[in-house]
């Protein structure tokens, strides 16, 4: 079946510093969405991305689609405690029908 | 206040028995769904609805059941028949199909069955 694969599952960073997550499909999207679940809480949607190529940026987060449409990045600048959680991708496929298939997530622990 | 009411919060019960999950929502949406999340896991599509008395199955439905007779409600019932039941449950909605929509998450239903 159609899935999105997420990498690091884990990603531990320190204070200030950046890093990113990455999401790939082996098939071509139609278009991505990101969402945050803070611990214990829910997903709350970030963005939505759709062009080939397509870059969007929010503060200290951008986001990145490839030109394939078969990836997707967020790279987060400056790393503050507010940015624990878990970041999700989530895929839509064309063949899918109305759905979205949600990446595994990369949780983040922040180290003051 | 516009929103995605689950409730309960947390529920308890017997294996065995079946449970119905509440999920309502006052956005006006004509999409909602039902994931499925284990620790440490993304979330799973149990079963979505894009019009009243409509609905598919997704990736996990064996083991639960959906109704779709109002708009603003989808509710969710986990049968005996679902063997791994202990999980967390989440309902979303969204203005129209997912395809192009973001999706609106409810505060989620922590099951524990035992």
């Amino acid at each position: 079946g159609q899935q999105v694969m997420q990498i690091p599952q884990y990603q531990h960073v320190q204070e200030g510093e950046d890093f990113t997550t990455y999401c790939n499909s082996s098939t071509t999207l139609s278009n991505i969405q990101w969402y945050k679940q803070r611990p214990g809480g829910h997903p709350v949607f970030l963005i939505q991305l759709v062009k080939s190529g397509e870059v969007k940026k929010q503060k200290r987060l951008t986001f990145q689609f490839g030109e394939a449409k078969k990836n997707s990045s967020l790279h987060i600048t400056a790393t503050q405690t507010t940015d624990v959680g878990t970041y999700f991708c989530a895929g839509h496929f064309k063949a899918a029908g109305n759905k979205l298939t949600f990446g595994g997530g990369t949780r983040v622990l922040v180290k003051p | 206040d516009g929103g995605i009411t689950q409730s309960p919060k947390y529920l308890f019960r017997k294996e065995g028995q079946n449970v119905t999950l509440s999920c309502e929502q006052n956005l006006n949406h004509d999409a909602m769904y039902w994931y499925r999340q284990d620790p440490g896991q993304g979330l799973r599509l149990i079963y979505y609805s894009q019009i009243v008395n409509d609905f598919q199955k997704g990736d996990i439905a064996e083991g639960y059941s959906v109704s779709r007779e109002k708009k603003e409600s989808f509710p969710l019932t986990v049968t005996s028949a679902q063997k791994n039941p202990t999980a967390f449950y989440l309902c979303a909605s969204s203005l129209g199909g997912a395809g192009g929509y973001e999706q609106y998450f409810g505060p989620g239903t922590r099951l524990t069955v035992t």
